[in-house]
């Protein structure tokens, strides 16, 4: 299945800062269509953390910034902490597919 | 508060068809731009989206999946239905139902659906 590539894992000590990319194509984030990312922490649902690219659902700290640039888009998360451990994923709609398509997840160590 | 729930069998059979209900309140699927999704995970794997339906009936469905998928709702009851049939062991996952206008906004909690004869 055609989707959007991340990084399998990222790591970060307390308090640093990591970046997690998710690459699409002319399809999906190039041809414009915005990108959402999503936290899922060890046994639970995903929830929303970033919608259209860079924007933050009520409740979401600051350390957590999107931005999307061609057919790429990125997470950034400053301040590390323990609590941020889990799995990140980016998504966006495809019009060759018709429909909606998830990255394939990027599992955030903090160290 | 917005909350949405996935109820259905946990174990289906081979070749059966299983049927997940979505029960929802906070919003109205009647209310434009809306609409419900249905995403599932294969343990230790990534999301995968299956369907969506919209307000307006609109619905879209996975390519992949397609032909075994079939999503409707009831606004009245404040249900989403997906039926997929012709389970298989690689369907084995959870399945979440999400509100959707253009990201998913909330989750439901999930529900954890093995095939196996």
């Amino acid at each position: 299945q055609s989707g959007l590539t991340q990084p399998p894992s990222v790591s970060g000590a307390p308090g640093q800062r990591v970046t997690i990319y998710c690459t699409g194509s002319s399809s999906n984030i190039g041809t414009g269509y915005d990108v959402h990312w999503y936290q899922q922490l060890p046994g639970t649902a995903p929830k929303l953390l970033i919608y259209d690219n860079s924007n933050r659902p009520s409740g979401v700290p600051d350390r957590f910034s999107g931005s999307k640039s061609g057919a790429s888009a990125s997470l950034a998360i400053t301040g590390l902490q323990a609590e941020d451990e889990g799995d990140y994923y980016c998504q966006a709609y495809d019009i060759g597919l018709s429909g909606v398509i998830f990255g394939g997840g990027t599992k955030l160590t903090v160290l | 508060q917005i909350t949405l729930k996935e109820s259905g069998p946990t174990l289906v059979k081979p070749t059966q068809t299983l049927t997940l209900t979505c029960s929802f309140s906070g919003f109205s699927l009647t209310t434009r731009g809306l609409g419900v999704g249905w995403i599932r995970q294969a343990p230790g794997k990534a999301l995968e989206w299956l369907a969506l339906i919209y307000w307006d009936d609109d619905k879209r469905y996975s390519p992949f999946l397609k032909s075994r998928l079939t999503i409707t709702k009831d606004a009245s009851k404040n249900e989403v239905v997906l039926r997929m049939t012709n389970m298989d062991p690689v369907d084995t996952a959870t399945y979440y139902c999400a509100l959707t206008d253009e990201a998913f906004d909330v989750w439901g909690q999930g529900t954890m659906v093995t095939v196996s004869s």
